[in-house]
């Protein structure tokens, strides 16, 4: 079973569509995340939920959506897509936030390729 | 303003070699560090961590040091192996800032045969 699972794998979309990216896990863990890998490769956190609650939401454009229906899932909604928004995207998930001896776990991504 | 950074975006070693990757960071609060290993199409996987109340930190091939004076930590491999090919990120968190884990932009280490 796959501990954090997000899908779609592949998205390729025109500008101005809008597109969802669902993701879930089975570790029982109260925080989820969504990361952004840029072009440089950068891992950079758009948002954190814990137990549902937003708890970060980094400097995004309000095109980016977050909605977590239960502790177990964090989709990421993105309305009108631009070229800029073209990346992969991995949602990840841990036990209790950013704490010593805690990790993240890792969906596989979604590559998004915006034409 | 990246506090985690890898300014290496590439190794290659021989295999049965000594690999070495290199993470520097800026802010002095950071107090747990974490190393991820990442295949291509996959998400990164947890490899091995270190906290700041320790230098060293080895499991099996992997060992972590950290010189919190320097802000610097290494991950020594040995003996590398082909399957150690991957990208390697270095991340960090700080107890003042809940939630968060800071990532470097990686090394992608290739071990040749």
């Amino acid at each position: 079973d796959t501990a954090v699972s997000q899908t779609p794998k592949y998205l390729v979309t025109q500008m101005g569509n809008d597109k969802s990216i669902k993701c879930e896990q089975n570790l029982g863990h109260d925080t989820m995340y969504w990361y952004k890998q840029d072009s440089k490769k950068f891992l950079k956190i758009m948002f954190s939920y814990n137990n549902k609650e937003l708890i970060i939401n980094e400097t995004v454009p309000n095109r980016f959506s977050p909605k977590s229906p239960d502790k177990a899932h964090l989709n990421l909604h993105i309305n009108s897509l631009e070229l800029g928004d073209s990346a992969v995207y991995f949602c990840a998930s841990s036990r209790r936030g950013a704490a010593t001896n805690e990790k993240l776990f890792f969906g596989s991504g979604t590559q998004l390729s915006v034409l | 303003d990246q506090q985690v950074k890898q300014n290496s975006p590439s190794l290659s070693v021989q295999e049965g070699r000594i690999s070495i990757l290199n993470c520097d960071y800026t802010n002095s609060m950071f107090d747990y560090f974490l190393w991820y290993k990442k295949y291509p199409a996959e998400g990164p996987t947890f490899l091995i961590s270190i906290s700041s109340i320790k230098d060293k930190n080895e499991d099996g091939r992997f060992t972590v040091f950290l010189n919190k004076s320097a802000k610097h930590l290494s991950l020594h491999i040995v003996p590398s192996q082909p399957g150690d090919s991957a990208v390697y990120f270095c991340a960090a968190i700080s107890p003042y800032n809940f939630n968060k884990f800071y990532f470097g932009s990686g090394t992608k280490l290739n071990v040749k045969p």
